[in-house]
């Protein structure tokens, strides 16, 4: 069964450095998505992505958050300078571009901030 | 904003036996809800939806009803089984691509 990847598993960076955090969603899914969960609380929405362009984005997403598609597979999320509050999992989701289409998650990243 | 609640943080139920888990939700935009299961150092894993023009949808052991009128969802799954030990996520959307997570129900099944 196709699958989301996501890549690495756990980076650890310093505050203040830039992390790229780097997703393959499922090839013809068309719908991307960022969310993260802080340990021990809820999984929040950070952004959508569709035809190139964010769709929706959360109040988290904030001036140092970006995302790109850089070519027909990767999708990343880029956080320009890190915070100690950064340290979370983040899961890239993809979707198909049909009405009801649930999320399909992939296994994460823990991104460590110290 | 807590739009989506799960207000029990665990579950234990003994094999065979039945668990129910439930989620509430605030806003009646809602069109979509579905159910997601968990294990440590996964992501999320898609187990089942409902449409909101539905009330049940089952399949094979899970089913989940939906009860507009009291913004209530819930996730049975019958019979139990210890591979179903996990934490489970409700999810909700409005129409568009948001979709809003509940903080977990941590199932643990009793062999």
């Amino acid at each position: 069964e196709p699958e989301v990847t996501q890549t690495p598993s756990h980076q650890v960076t310093q505050m203040g450095q830039e992390v790229i955090l780097r997703c393959v969603p499922i090839s013809n899914h068309l719908y991307f998505y960022w969310y993260r969960q802080i340990l021990g609380q809820k999984v929040e929405f950070l952004v959508s992505f569709y035809n190139n362009e964010i769709s929706e984005k959360s109040e988290i997403f904030d001036d140092q958050f970006s995302v790109e598609r850089p070519d027909g597979s990767n999708f990343t999320l880029k956080i320009r300078s890190t915070k100690l509050e950064d340290s979370a999992m983040y899961f890239c989701a993809s979707s198909e571009l049909v009405n009801n289409s649930p999320l399909h998650f992939g296994n994460g990243t823990r991104l460590t901030v110290t | 904003d807590q739009q989506v609640k799960q207000n029990s943080p665990s579950l234990s139920v003994q094999e065979g036996r039945i668990s129910i888990l439930n989620c509430d939700y605030t806003n009646s935009m809602f069109d979509y809800f579905l159910w997601y299961k968990k294990y440590p150092a996964e992501g999320p894993t898609f187990l089942i939806s409902i449409s909101s023009i539905k009330d049940k949808n089952e399949d094979g052991r899970f089913t989940v009803f939906l009860n507009k009128s009291a913004k209530h969802l819930s996730l049975h799954i019958v019979p139990s089984q210890p591979g179903d030990s996990a934490v489970y996520f409700c999810a909700a959307r409005v129409t568009g691509n948001q979709f809003y997570f509940g903080t977990g129900t941590s199932l643990t099944v009793i062999p």
